[in-house]
């Protein structure tokens, strides 16, 4: 049921910018693009979503392509509590489908 | 305002038994929805419920059930528990319209000897 598609694993350094890709190619006009991260098995913590437009929030920066198939969370400035699992979700009518999710590695 | 809370934390149970975990979501929200995050499988849907009813449903058997009280509380409810049920049940709360942010809490670990 998962309708993303993201890369395992990505390692950033720390203070730099960290860009997690996700594809959504079958995405319908009405979906809307979350992103949450888990940590440590936690409860999945809410980033940013968006539609069509970039969005940016206090914790993050969202850009979705024009074709909305495919979009790039943006943390500007990665620290050592930003290792995470980061979850891109295709969300309609209040059903999530989490993908296997991006494993973001913020090294010293 | 107050999270989401789930009780208990960590469970252990043995086969056959059933168990009841229980999710008290943000003041206001309506909407309930539960998730199972196992290893091999990840987070999928199980069920959400809103105003007491369950309003969408994941690809789970029957013996994984759920309800809904009037103040918003729900709980899930797995019968005749099997080994691969051991997992992390999160639930997490909206306000219930059809595009709003859902939060999660910090989940329920069920182990299944």
């Amino acid at each position: 049921d998962a309708k993303t598609t993201q890369p395992p694993s990505m390692d950033c350094a720390e203070g730099r910018a960290a860009n997690l890709p996700c594809n959504h190619s079958t995405i319908s006009g009405n979906e809307y693009v979350y992103w949450y991260r888990q940590i440590h098995s936690q409860g999945p913590q809410y980033i940013i979503h968006g539609l069509k437009n970039n969005e940016t929030n206090e914790m993050a920066s969202l850009i979705i392509t024009e074709d909305r198939k495919s979009s790039t969370l943006i943390l500007p400035h990665a620290t050592l509590r930003d290792t995470a699992v980061y979850y891109c979700i295709v969300y309609n009518f209040n059903k999530f489908y989490f993908g296997s999710g991006t494993k973001l590695n913020v090294k010293p | 305002k107050a999270g989401v809370t789930q009780t208990p934390r960590y469970l252990i149970k043995t086969r056959g038994q059933q168990v009841t975990l229980s999710c008290s979501p943000i003041s206001g929200h309506r909407s309930v929805s539960w998730y199972q995050q196992t290893p091999g499988q990840g987070l999928q849907f199980l069920f959400e419920y809103f105003s007491e009813t369950q309003r969408n449903k994941g690809n789970f058997p029957g013996r994984f059930s759920g309800r809904q009280f009037s103040n918003s509380r729900s709980e899930m409810n797995v019968s005749t528990l099997e080994l691969g049920d051991s997992a992390l049940y999160l639930c997490a709360s909206s306000t219930g319209g059809s595009q709003e942010t859902q939060y999660f809490g910090p989940g329920t670990r069920l182990l299944v000897l």
